[in-house]
C-alpha cells in the first residue's frame, strides 16, 4: 500500500499544551499537505509545504518535512477544544499521474 | 478557495438499492476526485473523474460498482451501485484547485452512507 502512515493514532492532551503529530510517507514527493477533519465531516486544508522546505508557520501551526527520512510532524501550539479532531496528511504524487495519498490519520482529543 | 456541496449529506439506504451522489463547484476544475471514507479510516481514492473522458479508476474500484458522471466542469455524480453494508462509509468529492499561486485540493461536506 502506499498509505502513510502516521502516529500517534490517537492523542488526548489539555487545553494549552502542544500537539504533536508525524507523518511518514513511502514514495519521493513534490509537496505534502496537513488536513484536519470535524467529527467525520469533510477535510479542511491547513498547510501545504514544498518538497524543497524544511519548515513552514501558519498561526499555532508549525510544520516540518524531511525528505531523507520521509517523514513530517505538525505541531499545534497552545491548543484549544476546537482543535479536537482528526488530522490527515497527504502526499502528492504527480509521476505518471496526479494523486494523493492520504496517511491513516491522527485523531486529537482536547480536554477543557 | 474552491466550494463544494454535496447531496445528499446522508442517507440510509437498503441492500441491493443504488444511490447517485451529486457534487458541486462554485468555479470551473479540471480534476474531481471521489473518495470513501470507512468508519475510522483514512480516505481512499476511487476514482479521478475529468471532464469530457472516462473516470480513472482505482486498484479495487470498478466503473460497474460506481459508475460516475462529468458532464462540466463544476458538477460531477458518483453512483455506489447494488450496495452492500460493506459500502456504509462517508463519500467525499474533492477538487484541484490553485489558490495563491499552489495547488491544494478542496473537499466537499461528504454524503454519510448507511446501508442495512
Amino acid at each position: 500500500s502506499q498509505q502513510g502512515e502516521e502516529d500517534p493514532q490517537a492523542l488526548s492532551i489539555q487545553e494549552g499544551e502542544n500537539a504533536t503529530m508525524n507523518c511518514s510517507y513511502k514514495t519521493s514527493i513534490n509537496n505534502l499537505q496537513w488536513y484536519r477533519q470535524n467529527s467525520g465531516r469533510g477535510l479542511v486544508h491547513l498547510i501545504l509545504i514544498r518538497s524543497n522546505e524544511r519548515e513552514k508557520h501558519s498561526g499555532r501551526l508549525r510544520v516540518t518535512l524531511d525528505t531523507s527520512k520521509k517523514s513530517s510532524s505538525l505541531l499545534i501550539t497552545a491548543s484549544r477544544a476546537a482543535d479536537t479532531a482528526s488530522y490527515f496528511c497527504a502526499t502528492v504524487i504527480t509521476s505518471g499521474t496526479y494523486k494523493y495519498i492520504f496517511g491513516t490519520g491522527t485523531r486529537l482529543k482536547v480536554l477543557a | 478557495s474552491a466550494v463544494i456541496s454535496q447531496k445528499p449529506s446522508r442517507d440510509i439506504c437498503q441492500r441491493g438499492t443504488s444511490l447517485t451522489i451529486q457534487c458541486q463547484v462554485d468555479s470551473q476544475v479540471t480534476m474531481m476526485f471521489w473518495y470513501r471514507q470507512q468508519p475510522g479510516q483514512s480516505l481512499t481514492l476511487i476514482a479521478t473523474a475529468n471532464q469530457g473522458s472516462e473516470a480513472t479508476y482505482e486498484s479495487g474500484f470498478v466503473i460497474d460498482k460506481f459508475p460516475i458522471s462529468r458532464p462540466n466542469l463544476t458538477f460531477s455524480t458518483l453512483t455506489v451501485s447494488n450496495m452492500s453494508p460493506e459500502d456504509s462509509s462517508i463519500y467525499l468529492c474533492s477538487v484541484k484547485y490553485r489558490d495563491r499561486n499552489q495547488e491544494t485540493q478542496y473537499f466537499g461536506p461528504g454524503t454519510r452512507l448507511l446501508v442495512l
